[in-house]
């Protein structure tokens, strides 16, 4: 079957550096997401790995290695409006979204 | 980047009573949406997928009898939740997909109080 994981919360402090993991065995790979979401609200895109490595999008990144697995996604400079949950999404052989449950994740004054 | 809008944001109906909810790609023209149902504390979970001028295609366990999808247009699909009851009550999520990309865009989602 399809699976994604990723850790259910996560505490940090404000103005600290957050790595959020997520590692997924999927039918098939075409793109990683990951999306935030506050909560009572849609969900708002944040990046998309397709190819292995580190995509840089200001205080935000994403890494992916398709041998593992693997991706995170990378918080600097916390502030207290990244309180949210993010969700990590996988593009299957279908070309449909296999969802992980998601990470709440808290900051601290 | 791409916009999409659903209506209405929030609703509040009696048990037995029908729901329709709409949603709308504003600039641009979405040949696939797909319906997502959130419960609280949980993620995303996909209902249905939707192409425009065909029939839904329906995860497994949602009743299509019960949650009517309609795509008659490349801007509008609309949900309808047909004699919704206590346990209907969720948040309701469209999103769209633009024809050449991968990225979905996601509505603002649509709360559902059934009473």
């Amino acid at each position: 079957g399809q699976n994604i994981d990723q850790p259910t919360e996560m505490t940090a402090t404000e103005g600290a550096i957050v790595q959020i993991n997520c590692t997924y065995q999927t039918s098939g790979f075409n793109g990683l997401f990951w999306y935030q979401q506050h909560a009572g609200e849609a969900p708002t895109f944040l990046s998309y790995n397709v190819l292995d490595g580190l995509e840089e999008k200001g205080r935000f990144s994403s890494f992916l290695s398709r041998s593992k697995g693997y991706s995170y996604l990378l918080l600097k400079e916390l502030q207290m409006k990244d309180s949210a949950s993010y969700l990590c999404a996988v593009l299957d052989s279908n070309y449909q979204l296999i969802w992980g449950a998601g990470t709440k994740l808290i900051i601290k004054p | 980047g791409a916009v999409v809008s659903q209506h209405p944001s929030r609703v509040i109906c009696k048990s037995g009573t029908s729901v329709k909810i709409e949603c709308r790609s504003l600039d641009f023209q979405a040949t696939t949406m797909f319906w997502y149902r959130q419960f609280p504390k949980q993620s995303l979970m996909l209902m249905a997928t939707s192409n425009e001028g065909s029939k839904a295609t329906y995860e497994q366990g949602v009743e299509k009898d019960k949650f009517l999808i309609n795509h008659a247009s490349l801007t509008l699909s609309t949900l309808t939740v047909t004699s919704a009851h206590p346990e209907d009550s969720s948040f309701y999520i469209c999103s769209a997909r633009i024809p050449t990309g991968t990225e979905q865009f996601f509505g603002p989602g649509t709360r559902l109080t059934v009473l």
